[in-house]
Parts: structure tokens; C-alpha cells; sequence
């Protein structure tokens, strides 16, 4: 049974650094991975979306990357900004992309 | 393009009475839809899969005569709850499967159950 896993569960840092938002899956046989934004009482915002063929994937200040054989994820953000505070969602779709698990997310606030 | 509206935004009942919750592909067509729950600072979690044309597959644990769920054409599925009582006081999001077998997501229902 796929699990994710995301680590830290919230994070605060001043506005201007970069950080890392980090995920880990249990299933290394996965379709493809996700990256979500979600404000609060908001739905969700797709930022990246890294093929299981694929390493990584880039938009803006953003960058995921993808290590299969580590089951492991990261989401770059560089010069993060105030705007960038929410909550962070890893989501993982098994073989077929029929079903997506996601991790529990990293709450993120970024200080002025 | 492949943009998927939900509907309501934000319900509130009385406990007892049912709700009903649409979820409409408005440019592309799904033949799958899924419905998610959020309690609150929980992630999403799924409910069931919704199949064009036939029965949904319900995850473990949800009811599935509690939670209809009807998927009766290509662009829309809805999302009964029946006889709603606080604890089904959540975050439902729905979500299509377009191409690529990327599912694209709703803005979210939060339903409050008084």
C-alpha cells in the first residue's frame, strides 16, 4: 500500500530565502507525482507535475525533482515571498494514474 | 483549458436533511471523476471513483448509502450526502480525469452540518 510522507509537517521562514519542501513514497512503481498549493478553505492549485519517466520539472521560482529509485520528492522555491504562504501537497498516482495519494503537507509561512 | 467548477462553494444544513454537490468538467470530457474529503488540517482523502455510466467504487470505510454518488454524462457527477449529521462536517473535492490521465481538480464544497 502506497504511503507519502511529508516532511516538515509546517515550516516558517523571512521572506527572501530559498527552502526545500521535501515528500517520500513508500511504492516506487508510481505513474507520476504532483505537487499541489492549497490556501486555506481553498481548494487546490496545481504547480508541477514530474512524469515517472521524468527528474525533474521547472516553473518559476519552483522546481521539483523526482528520485524513483529513493522514493523521494522535492520542491525548490527559491527567493520565497510572503505570497507563497500555504499549506504544500505531495501526491503520488499509482501505475495507472487512476488513483492519487497524497501526503499530509507542509504548512508553509513565509515571514515579511 | 481543462478547468473544473464545483458547486457549492459552501453549504449549510440542518442535520437530517441531504445535500447534493456538483462537480462539471466544463471543457473536456470525463469519463472518471473522483470525490475527496479534508477534515480539517488533514489531507485529502479519497472517497470514490466515479465511472460514467455505471456504479462508483467506494474506498473502505465510506458508505456508500450515505454518500451517492451519480455520474449520469461525460461532463458532470454529483455527490449526495443523505441524512447528514456534524461528523460529515468537511471539505469534499471532486476531481476529472482528462488527458494524460491528469485529474484536475474542483475548488472544494465546505459542508457544515448543524
Amino acid at each position: 500500500k502506497q504511503e507519502v510522507t511529508q516532511i516538515p509537517a509546517a515550516l516558517s521562514v523571512p521572506e527572501g530565502e530559498n527552502l526545500v519542501l521535501n515528500c517520500s513514497f513508500t511504492d516506487s512503481a508510481i505513474y507520476n507525482l504532483q505537487w499541489f498549493r492549497q490556501d486555506p478553505g481553498k481548494g487546490l492549485t496545481s504547480l508541477l507535475l514530474i512524469q515517472s519517466s521524468q527528474r525533474e520539472q521547472t516553473s518559476g521560482r519552483l522546481n521539483a525533482s523526482l528520485d524513483k529509485s529513493s522514493g523521494r520528492s522535492t520542491l525548490y522555491i527559491a527567493a520565497s515571498q510572503p505570497g507563497d504562504s500555504a499549506t504544500y501537497l505531495c501526491a503520488v498516482g499509482d501505475s495507472s494514474a487512476s488513483k492519487i495519494i497524497f501526503g499530509s503537507g507542509t504548512r508553509l509561512s513565509i515571514r515579511p | 483549458g481543462a478547468v473544473v467548477s464545483q458547486h457549492p462553494s459552501w453549504v449549510i444544513c440542518k442535520s437530517g436533511t441531504s445535500v447534493k454537490i456538483e462537480c462539471r468538467s466544463l471543457d473536456f470530457q470525463a469519463t472518471t471523476m473522483f470525490w475527496y474529503r479534508q477534515f480539517p488540517k488533514q489531507s485529502l482523502m479519497l472517497m470514490a471513483t466515479s465511472n460514467e455510466g455505471s456504479k462508483a467504487t467506494y474506498e473502505q470505510g465510506v458508505e456508500k448509502d450515505k454518500f451517492l454518488i451519480n455520474h449520469a454524462s461525460l461532463t458532470l457527477s454529483t455527490l449526495t450526502v443523505t441524512s447528514a449529521h456534524p461528523e460529515d462536517s468537511s471539505f469534499y473535492i471532486c476531481s476529472a480525469l482528462g488527458g494524460a490521465d491528469i485529474q484536475y481538480f474542483g475548488a472544494g464544497t465546505r459542508l457544515s452540518v448543524l
